[in-house]
C-alpha cells in the first residue's frame, strides 16, 4: 500500500544537538507537511512543500528548518535542539486532485530533548 | 488569523448517549472544514468533511456559518468512538489549521 513513513519513529537527544527527522512517502503526492503536537494546543504547522522548489514557513517555523529533496522525500531539521521542542512530530501528504482536503499521515516521530 | 477551537479537551459519555463535539472557527471567507480522528496506536485520519454532507461511522457535522461552528454528532455513542478528535480548516487552499482537540471516551 501506498505509505506515509517516517524515521526515527523515537528519539531522545540532548539540548544543542543537531536533530533531523525523515519523512518518504510512496503515495506520489506534491503536497507535503510538518506538524508537532503538543497535549493541549493539537497540530500546530511547522513547514509545508508543495513541490521540491516550494518551501513555506508554518505557523511555528522558528528553531527548524527542512529540505525537500525529491517529491517522495521531506526532512525537518532541528539545528540546535532544546527542551521545548519536546513533542510528537508528524509528516503528512496531500493531493488536491484525487482527494481534496484530506491529510494522509505518518506515524508520528516522538522526539525527547533533555 | 484562521483559528480553530475546541472548547471541550475530554467529553465522556455512557454508551448509546449522544454525542457532540464542539468546534468553533474564525475565518475570512467560505471555510472549507474537516473533521480528523485518531484512534489509539492509529494514525490520524480523515472522519469527514463538510463538503460531502456525509455520514460516516454515524457521525455527521453541520456547518453553521451564522455561528462559525462546524460541531460533530452522532445519536448514539459505541465505546469504538472512543478517541481523540480534531476540527480542522483548510487554510485558503496552502495548509491546514487544527483545533486543541477533544478526547472522547464512551464509557460502557
Amino acid at each position: 500500500d501506498a505509505d506515509v513513513t517516517q524515521t526515527p519513529r523515537n528519539r531522545i537527544t540532548k539540548t544543542g544537538k543537531r536533530i533531523m527527522l525523515e519523512c518518504s512517502q510512496t503515495k506520489g503526492h506534491d503536497r507535503m507537511y510538518w506538524y508537532r503536537q503538543d497535549p493541549g494546543l493539537g497540530l500546530r504547522l511547522i513547514y509545508y512543500s508543495f513541490d521540491v522548489k516550494d518551501i513555506n514557513k508554518g505557523e511555528i517555523s522558528d528553531g527548524y528548518s527542512v529540505s525537500r529533496q525529491a517529491q517522495a522525500k521531506f526532512s525537518l531539521s532541528l539545528e540546535s535542539a532544546i527542551p521545548n521542542q519536546t513533542a510528537l512530530y508528524f509528516c503528512a501528504t496531500s493531493d488536491e486532485t484525487s482527494s481534496p482536503g484530506e491529510l494522509f499521515f505518518g506515524e508520528g516521530s516522538r522526539l525527547t530533548v533533555l | 488569523a484562521q483559528r480553530v477551537t475546541q472548547p471541550e479537551k475530554l467529553l465522556s459519555v455512557f454508551k448509546g448517549a449522544p454525542v457532540e463535539l464542539k468546534c468553533n472557527y474564525s475565518y475570512s471567507g467560505s471555510p472549507e472544514l474537516f473533521w480528523y480522528v485518531q484512534y489509539s496506536r492509529q494514525r490520524l485520519q480523515l472522519l469527514l468533511r463538510h463538503i460531502s454532507r456525509e455520514s460516516i461511522k454515524g457521525f455527521t457535522a453541520d456547518l453553521n456559518k451564522g455561528e462559525t461552528s462546524f460541531h460533530l454528532k452522532k445519536p448514539f455513542a459505541q465505546e469504538e468512538d472512543s478517541a481523540m478528535y480534531y476540527c480542522a480548516l483548510e487554510n485558503y487552499g496552502q495548509n491546514f489549521v487544527f483545533g486543541p482537540g477533544t478526547r472522547l471516551s464512551v464509557l460502557p
